[in-house]
Formats: C-alpha cells, sequence, structure tokens
C-alpha cells in the first residue's frame, strides 16, 4: 500500500472557520492532488501539486486553497468553511503526472460544517 | 465530450454468483487509458486496473476479469464467484492523452455492489 496519511480522519467545524487538512506520503512522489467525493458527484479534483511550491487548480477550487513546503506535505485549507464544502476529502498521488499514471489514495477525510 | 458512465447504480448479488460491472466511456482521443478503482465500506479508494487504448486483449486476475471493447466503447468488469469481501463501490475512470496528465481523470459515479451471504 502507498503510504499515504490523511489528517485528521474525522472533523466536526463550524460555518465560517478555517481548516486545514493535511496529507503526508512517503513514497516521494511528485504529483499530489486533492479530490472530493459527494454523493452524485462522483470524485471531483479540487487542487493538484507537481511540486514543491508548483500547485494548480482543479475542478472545483473555489474556496480552498493549497500549499506544498515539502515533497511530502500537501495541504489543503478551507479559508471560512461553508456547509456546502462539507464532503469526504481524499488525497492522491501518482509518480509521474502522466495520463497513464494511476493514482494511490489516503483513506480521506471526513469533514463535517455546521 | 468526455464521459464515463457506470449505469447500473446498484447491484445485489448471491455469494459465488456472476456479476458483471459495466462502464461506458467517450472520448474523442485515439489514445487514452482507463482505470477501475474500488472502494470498500472502510472508504478507501483502491486501483485495480489500467488498460490503455491500444490493448484490447481481456485482462484476468485471480476471480477478476475486464473485458474492453472499442468497438462499443466499453471496459467492462467481471467478477467471478463473487464473495462478501466484493462488497463496494467500483469506479470506472478515464484519462486521455490530450489532457497531458491524469490530473483530468474523468470518473464515473460508480457502481454500488453488495455481495449477500
Amino acid at each position: 500500500d502507498a503510504g499515504i496519511t490523511q489528517s485528521p480522519r474525522h472533523k466536526v467545524t463550524e460555518t465560517g472557520t478555517p481548516v486545514t487538512l493535511r496529507c503526508h506520503q512517503t513514497e516521494n512522489h511528485r504529483y499530489m492532488y486533492w479530490y472530493r467525493q459527494d454523493p452524485g458527484h462522483g470524485l471531483r479534483l479540487i487542487h493538484y501539486s507537481y511540486g514543491v511550491k508548483d500547485t494548480d487548480k482543479g475542478e472545483v477550487s473555489d474556496g480552498y486553497s493549497v500549499s506544498r513546503s515539502k515533497t511530502e506535505d500537501f495541504l489543503l485549507t478551507l479559508e471560512s468553511a461553508t456547509s456546502s464544502q462539507t464532503s469526504v476529502y481524499f488525497c492522491a498521488i501518482s509518480g509521474t503526472g502522466r495520463y497513464n499514471s494511476p493514482l494511490h489514495f489516503g483513506n480521506g477525510t471526513r469533514l463535517t460544517v455546521t | 465530450a468526455q464521459k464515463v458512465t457506470q449505469a447500473q447504480t446498484e447491484i445485489s448479488v448471491v455469494e459465488k454468483e456472476d456479476v458483471t460491472l459495466d462502464c461506458v466511456y467517450e472520448t474523442r482521443d485515439t489514445t487514452y487509458y482507463l482505470f477501475w478503482y474500488k472502494q470498500p465500506p472502510s472508504g478507501e479508494l483502491v486501483f485495480l486496473i489500467r488498460r490503455n487504448s491500444f490493448d484490447e486483449q481481456n485482462e484476468i486476475s485471480g476471480r477478476y476479469s475486464w473485458n474492453f471493447q472499442k468497438s462499443t466503447s466499453s471496459f467492462n468488469f467481471t467478477i467471478t464467484a463473487s464473495q462478501v469481501v466484493d462488497s463496494a463501490v467500483y469506479f470506472c475512470a478515464l484519462s486521455e492523452a490530450s489532457a497531458g496528465n491524469n490530473r483530468k481523470l474523468i470518473w464515473g459515479l460508480g457502481t454500488s455492489l453488495a455481495v449477500n451471504p
């Protein structure tokens, strides 16, 4: 199994508060991704990183920011959480960014915004 | 436009039955990859297989097999002699070469498989 750890695993927070989710990998992979999973929408890409300090937006990036100061860590921040951001968040990694490279996922973080 | 359709939202079978999960995709690319992932009740997403658009050979791995047919734009997944541990949501995904890298994975909405004892 790919060494990917997401923390926290569960979090409940109030609307308007900032929240940071952490993804830590031990595989030394260059590419890291944040997805959210919602019923009826499947998996949607929020942001991704192709190296330290190199990040880009995905399809649902509004309301989210990311940072990657080290190869092994990729942080997802909700600056001011809203109820629409209640979701399960998955971090993923891949060795290359090529289209044929499979993603390997963490165990997910269940976030509830009340 | 690119699209992945998993028409079966939920399937319920009895243990030891064979079951096929359908995946139909749309793409204008001639070069692409298809993937299957499994999400068991515990929630993690597990990569199962990938297949490139130039390889139409069927793949078999134990009780799992995959049938890729470009003529019908399908990449179906069959579980033979299903077991309770196969209960999960299964996702099919498409990655096109023109997208540059697989950050543009296009996901189906998944098929929830329940295998009952």
